[in-house]
Order: C-alpha cells, then sequence, then structure tokens
C-alpha cells in the first residue's frame, strides 16, 4: 500500500458528462501529481500541485482541470467528456516540490470509462 | 482509424533464473531514473531509483545499471519469482521537465513457475 487514496475505483459515465476524480496524498506529502494511462499514449503527466498551487503543467486539456485543497488532498475535474477520455487516472505525492530529487507515489487509480 | 494499442516488448522468463529488462531514455540531460512495477489494476509501485552520478545501484534483488554514454538503464531481477510477473516502467525527470517524470511505454514481464 503506497499511502496515496484514490476513489472511485472506477467510474463509467456518458460523452459530454462532467466527473471528479479524488485523491489524499500519502500523510506528510505536499506534492500531488496526476497522470492519465492509455492504451496509446502510456503514462502521461497532466499537472502537479504544491501545497495548494499550481506548480507544473503537462499535456492537459483545457476541459479538464485540477485543484488541491488546504487539507492537500486533490480533485482531477474532467469535462465535457469525449470517448478518447476513457483511461485510467493516477494520482501520485511526493514530500516537496521538485520531483527531480523525490520518487513518487502513486494510488491505484480510478478506471474512467466513457460510453 | 484503427486503435493501435501499446506493443510493449515482452520478457517471458523461468522461475529462478534472472530477468533483465532494458529502457532507452530519451534525453541526455536526464538526472534520475526510477523503475516501477506495475502488476494488473494497480498504479505503479516504486522498485528502485538511481542518480545520473552513479552507474549501478543494488537494492533487495534488483540492480538498476546506468549506460549515460548510450543513453540506457537497465533493470536485473534476480531469481525471478512469479509474484515479479508484471509491466516495468522506466521513468526519467531531468530539471526544467516541469517536475514532471517522463515514462518509457514499459515492459511485460511474465515468469513461467
Amino acid at each position: 500500500d503506497s499511502g496515496v487514496t484514490q476513489t472511485p475505483k472506477h467510474l463509467i459515465t456518458a460523452t459530454g458528462q462532467r466527473v471528479t476524480l479524488r485523491c489524499s496524498p500519502r500523510s506528510g506529502d505536499l506534492s500531488v501529481y496526476w497522470y492519465q494511462q492509455s492504451l496509446d499514449q502510456g503514462l502521461q503527466f497532466l499537472i502537479q500541485y504544491y501545497n495548494g498551487e499550481e506548480r507544473a503543467k503537462g499535456n492537459i486539456l483545457e476541459r479538464f482541470s485540477a485543484q488541491q485543497f488546504p487539507d492537500l488532498h486533490s480533485e482531477l475535474n474532467l469535462s465535457s467528456l469525449e470517448l478518447g477520455d476513457s483511461a485510467l487516472y493516477f494520482c501520485a505525492s511526493s514530500p516537496g516540490a521538485y520531483s527531480t530529487n523525490e520518487k513518487l507515489f502513486f494510488g491505484s487509480g480510478t478506471q474512467l470509462s466513457v460510453l | 482509424g484503427e486503435s493501435v494499442g501499446l506493443h510493449l516488448p515482452t520478457l517471458s522468463v523461468q522461475e529462478g533464473d534472472n530477468s533483465i529488462i532494458n529502457c532507452a531514455y530519451s534525453n541526455s540531460a536526464s538526472d534520475y531514473f526510477i523503475w516501477y512495477k506495475q502488476e494488473s489494476g494497480k498504479g505503479p509501485q516504486f522498485i528502485i531509483d538511481i542518480r545520473s552520478n552513479m552507474d549501478k545501484r543494488q537494492g533487495q534483488r534488483v540492480t538498476v545499471l546506468l549506460n549515460k554514454t548510450v543513453k540506457h538503464l537497465s533493470l536485473q531481477i534476480a531469481a525471478t519469482q512469479p509474484g515479479d510477473s508484471a509491466v516495468y516502467f522506466c521513468a526519467e525527470n531531468w530539471e526544467g521537465t516541469g517536475n514532471q517524470f517522463y515514462f518509457g511505454t514499459g515492459t511485460s514481464l511474465t515468469v513461467i513457475p
């Protein structure tokens, strides 16, 4: 168990809908990272938050947004969903702001299916 | 068009044999590397890491080798066990990436009992 908690484990929804994925980092970790894992793209970095502030941005679509709350949990919001958004979404956490110095610990992921 | 999934390299080994999983990384400026193991239905699990100022690091039953000249990383698993069956990813990171790790496509390891 990595100590990173993600909910829900599975999510099935329809095109055009909006969903929210939730992540609680390991105790003491201030950074939360969101990754998308799809069959044709592998693991892709979406966004990082550190202590409530956006720290780095990767290949995140404009339809997607995230935030980190004062209690350090994070939510990833996906809107106007398309079939191609079906994927596994992982959250990872680390103690500090700079991943070049730290390993990431991943949650078990949320499997999103858009029908 | 046709949807094509990632064609993961695959490796099959007999239980008890040693496994070597290879990874070619993309950026000569990468200074931190991690090997992750992902079992079906689970998130990537940290195995071992290495920094660019080292060329070898050992853990429990695992060894990572780094060859910066050819941008190559390998993971050696000693006495492979059925529980080692998983997809293995290498990830690289360098200052200036915006704190993101770049993951390889992964290698699927199957251990034959």
